[in-house]
């Protein structure tokens, strides 16, 4: 069955210093592949998504992607993270065909101290 | 502003009563996502609409039913409520209706279940 796994929970950053969010997905083909945002009291935001192509991605507020077929992952980076980034980050896999059944992954929620 | 509406942004009702919730998508999007999101269960996929027809199911309660109306804004309906049905629903609207399809989501809906 199709997975989508954010290893890490929580994570906390310094403000100015780089990010990566893990992203691993079990998928028998090539799937679509979303990272999304998540501020409180809010609707998810979308960063950004690799459908093929390039397999480095670059998304909205600075974020970029890379997906590694070899390696099943899909990890979201940002050289350096701003106060404002502080949110809960949902990394999903889009499959089935014509039928749009994406899945989430539990999401990781990022804390960026001062 | 992603574009899709919902209403009512807070819903508190008892339990073994009955909700509408309803959803605008953007404007020119034929296809509607229903997403419940709960602090056990995460993000889960409930039941898609396309162009007024249901094109798939995801982890959908019986108790729970969906439709998408002519002018494609859709309702969800949930029935003889539990607790556990406690959670912000989220709908979201993409303009196709398949895997590739990019889903924008509204603000949610959060609904208290006493």
């Amino acid at each position: 069955a199709q997975s989508v796994t954010q290893p890490d929970i929580h994570i906390t950053v310094s403000e100015g210093a780089s990010l990566e969010l893990r992203c691993n997905y079990s998928y028998g083909a090539t799937p679509y592949l979303f990272w999304y945002v998540q501020s409180p009291g809010q609707g998810l935001q979308l960063l950004l998504k690799y459908f093929s192509g390039d397999t480095l991605v670059q998304g909205i507020k600075g974020f970029e992607a890379e997906f590694k077929r070899s390696q099943s992952s899909f990890n979201l980076r940002k050289p350096s993270v701003h106060w404002s980034d502080a949110a809960e980050y949902f990394c999903a896999v889009g499959v089935g065909g014509e039928n749009n059944d994406m899945r989430f992954g539990a999401g990781t929620r990022l804390t960026v101290k001062p | 502003d992603s574009g899709v509406t919902q209403t009512p942004k807070h819903l508190i009702t008892a339990t073994g009563q009955r909700v509408t919730l309803r959803c605008s998508p953007r404007s020119g999007d034929l296809s509607v996502y229903w997403y419940q999101q709960s602090l056990d269960q995460g993000l889960q996929f409930l039941i898609q609409y396309y162009n007024g027809e249901e094109r798939a199911k995801g982890n959908i309660l019986e108790r729970f039913s969906a439709q998408q109306f002519p002018d494609l804004h859709s309702e969800l309906n949930l029935s003889s409520l539990e607790l556990g049905d406690s959670a912000l629903y989220f709908c979201a609207s993409s303009v196709v209706g398949g895997a590739s399809g990019t889903q924008y989501f509204g603000p949610g809906t959060r609904l208290t279940v006493l």
